[in-house]
C-alpha cells in the first residue's frame, strides 16, 4: 500500500512569489494536515482539511491557503513568499475516526522549501 | 500555556538503559496520544499510539497514560544508538478541534 506522498521535495523561490505543495493521503483516509517545521525547530499546525472542507488552521497569516479535492489529495499555496518561509512542509494523513476508534497519522517525505 | 509540552533535552542514556521520556498536554478532551520519532532532516515516523489510560507495550517500547494529570510519556528499554533521534509527543484535540498538535520534541541521544 502507497503511503503519503508530497511532491515536490525540493522547491526553491524567490522572495514575493507563489509556492504550491501537493499531497496524496494514504488511500481511504480522508484527513489531510498541513505542518511548517522550520531548521531545528518543532512541527507548528498549518492547517487540516477532512472531506473536502477546511476544519482548523493554525496561526499563520491568510497568505498560507490551501484545498483538498474530492480525491482527498491536498494543495497548500504561499503566497507572497517570504525569507523566513523557508522550512520543511510536511504532510501527514489519517482517517478520522478508524475503526476502534484507531486515528493514526502517517507522513510523507516532506518539502523542502528554499526561499532567497 | 503550550498545548503539548516536552523537555526539549538532550536526554543522554548509556547504551543498554531505559530512556524515559515525558509529554503533558493542556486539552482536557484530547483522546488520541501518539509519539513519533524524527531523525535528523527527515520526516516524523510513527512508533506507539494509545488511546486508553494506563499502559502499551510494543517491542522495546512502552507508552503509558494518565487522563487524570494530562500525562503521557515513552520508555524505551534497552536503548540502542540507532534510537538517537529528537522524539514528537502528540495529541489530537477533543471532537469539536480535532486537530493534530506537537510538542517541541525531546532530542535523545543514545552513547555506545
Amino acid at each position: 500500500e502507497a503511503g503519503v506522498t508530497q511532491s515536490p521535495t525540493h522547491l526553491i523561490k524567490t522572495r514575493g512569489q507563489q509556492a504550491t505543495l501537493r499531497c496524496s493521503p494514504i488511500s481511504g483516509h480522508t484527513s489531510v494536515y498541513w505542518y511548517q517545521q522550520a531548521l531545528g525547530l518543532g512541527l507548528q499546525f498549518l492547517l487540516w482539511y477532512d472531506e473536502g472542507e477546511e476544519r482548523n488552521r493554525g496561526n499563520f497569516p491568510p497568505r498560507f491557503s490551501g484545498r483538498q479535492f474530492p480525491n482527498y489529495s491536498s494543495e497548500l499555496n504561499v503566497n507572497a513568499l517570504e525569507l523566513e518561509d523557508s522550512a520543511l512542509y510536511l504532510c501527514a494523513s489519517s482517517l478520522l475516526i478508524g475503526p476502534g476508534g484507531r486515528d493514526e497519522a502517517f507522513f510523507g517525505q516532506g518539502t523542502r522549501l528554499t526561499v532567497v | 500555556q503550550k498545548e503539548v509540552e516536552q523537555n526539549s533535552g538532550p536526554l543522554s542514556v548509556p547504551e543498554g538503559a531505559i530512556a524515559s521520556l515525558n509529554c503533558t498536554y493542556s486539552d482536557r478532551g484530547s483522546q488520541s496520544f501518539f509519539w513519533y520519532r524524527q531523525y535528523s532532516g527527515k520526516s516524523p515516523e510513527l512508533i506507539m499510539f494509545i488511546y486508553s489510560n494506563g499502559d502499551k507495550e510494543d517491542g522495546r517500547f512502552t507508552a503509558q497514560l494518565n487522563k487524570a494529570s494530562q500525562y503521557v510519556s515513552l520508555l524505551i528499554r534497552d536503548s540502542q544508538p540507532s534510537d538517537s533521534a529528537t522524539y514528537l509527543c502528540a495529541v489530537r484535540g477533543s471532537s469539536n478541534t480535532g486537530k493534530l498538535i506537537f510538542g517541541q520534541g525531546t532530542t535523545l541521544q543514545v552513547k555506545p
